[in-house]
């Protein structure tokens, strides 16, 4: 079965500096790949999504992720972190069906000031 | 934009109740989704629907039902309430299967 997961509950960074939040994926075929974010009392908003082509996906907010098929691997990436980045966020795969998404368990992201 | 409509944001009802979760797009989608959050097992699909009257289960529809009468609305039902279903419930829609989903703010219930 299609699946992602995201091996951190919690990452920390300060603001300013570089952050990454990681995402595995495991998938027969090409892999459809998603980025959510949640802020408090929100539902989920898109971020980004790769499908084919270039590796390297930008998305809303200044979000980047990097597709790696080698180390099958979509990690979530900002150059420089804002403390309104704090939020949870979700990787998510498309089902070998092609009718949903599979989605992680989430990786709540902490910036301090 | 897309928008997506819960008609609570808080519910707490009592154990054996029967619960009705209301959701409406906007935006003519046609497939729209019902997924359930809890801490640490992120989102599961309960149920998801990619046309009028048409509906699919997902991974854990135990226990609940749900109802498309019209395409812009997506209705869950808890038959009777337990309180393992005490959760965050988040409805979503999509334009395409299984592209980008748009969701609304979610329902938190509580059964007590």
């Amino acid at each position: 079965a299609q699946s992602v997961a995201q091996p951190e509950d919690q990452v920390n960074v300060a603001e300013g500096n570089p952050l990454t939040v990681k995402c595995t994926y495991s998938v027969s075929g090409n892999p459809y790949l998603f980025w959510y974010v949640q802020y408090p009392n929100r539902g989920l908003q898109f971020l980004l999504k790769y499908i084919t082509g270039d590796n390297l996906v930008k998305g809303s907010y200044g979000f980047e992720a990097e597709f790696n098929k080698s180390q099958t691997s979509f990690h979530l990436k900002k150059p420089s972190a804002l403390v309104s980045d704090s939020a949870l966020y979700f990787c998510a795969v498309r089902d070998r069906d092609f009718q949903k998404l599979v989605f992680g368990t989430g990786t709540r992201l902490l910036v301090s000031p | 934009d897309v928008k997506v409509t819960q008609s609570s944001r808080y519910l707490v009802k009592r154990t054996g109740e029967k619960v009705f979760l209301e959701c409406v797009q906007d935006m003519d989608h046609e497939n729209m989704f019902w997924y359930r959050q809890d801490p640490g097992l992120g989102l599961r699909l309960i149920y998801f629907s990619y046309d009028v009257k048409m509906k699919e289960k997902g991974d854990i529809p135990e226990g609940y039902s749900v109802s498309r009468e019209k395409k812009e609305r997506f209705s869950l039902i808890l038959e009777s309430a337990s309180t393992n279903q005490t959760s965050m419930y988040l409805c979503a829609s999509s334009l395409y299967r299984p592209h980008e989903q748009y969701f609304g703010p979610g329902t938190r219930l509580t059964v007590t």
